[in-house]
């Protein structure tokens, strides 16, 4: 019963580094997307995804890659970093085409230094 | 532009009394809105949420209120207890544009601190 699980929980980078936040979910959802929180900005939508092989930009997706080969997994990249980066990201998953329970499942986060 | 907006940074209430929280979205698109608790240090988790189509929607202690015309939806936590203390999220969704019907739209967060 994991849920969604991100990894790393803690990330610090130097400038300019790539890295790759790994998002895994175990409940068979369509629907899996990253997001980030910013202090007094919210939670904002950088990319998502409806399924394999499918991915779209969210609100704010300068800087970060994407792909969906797999139900399961949906890995963001950071290809090179900057401070602006520095943040808290959150994937979440859920399924589609049932707007009764329509409630996404975070992840517990990753908190992305870079410096 | 700010689609949902949560005007209140913070709210402190005291234990057993009533916790509303509100909430003010401009997207006359959006028909779903969800509420979401946060706790330091974890994921947000899903709590309630409503469609356009109600006007009220409770789930124990937890009643949201949707008022279309105003474009306004509140959170009532009744009665308040210590465990409710954490940031709460507003959410918006609109079905009908054209495939972004699972992207959510959250506001900045509201922190409730429920006072023994």
């Amino acid at each position: 019963n994991a849920g969604v699980t991100q990894t790393p929980k803690f990330q610090v980078l130097k400038t300019g580094q790539s890295m790759t936040l790994q998002c895994a979910q175990d409940m068979n959802h369509e629907y899996m997307s990253w997001y980030r929180q910013d202090p007094g900005m919210g939670l904002r939508l950088i990319h998502y995804s409806v399924g394999a092989g499918i991915t779209d930009q969210g609100e704010v997706p300068n800087g970060y890659n994407v792909s969906r080969s797999t139900t399961e997994d949906f890995p963001l990249r950071l290809l090179s970093a900057a401070p602006s980066q520095t943040s808290v990201y959150f994937c979440a998953s859920s399924y589609v085409g049932d707007r009764a329970s329509y409630g996404y499942t975070f992840g517990s986060g990753t908190r992305l230094t870079v410096v | 532009d700010q689609q949902v907006k949560q005007n209140s940074p913070s709210l402190s209430v005291q234990e057993g009394r009533i916790s509303i929280l509100n909430c003010d979205y401009t997207n006359s698109m959006f028909d779903y809105f969800l509420w979401y608790k946060k706790y330091p240090a974890e994921g947000p988790t899903f709590l309630i949420s409503i469609s356009s189509i109600k006007d009220k929607n409770e789930d124990g202690r937890f009643t949201v209120f949707l008022n279309k015309s105003a474009k306004h939806l509140s959170l009532h936590i009744v009665p308040s207890q210590p465990g409710d203390s954490a940031v709460y999220f507003c959410a918006a969704s609109a079905s009908r544009s054209g495939g972004s019907n699972y992207k959510l739209t959250f506001g900045k967060g509201t922190l409730l601190t429920v006072n023994p």
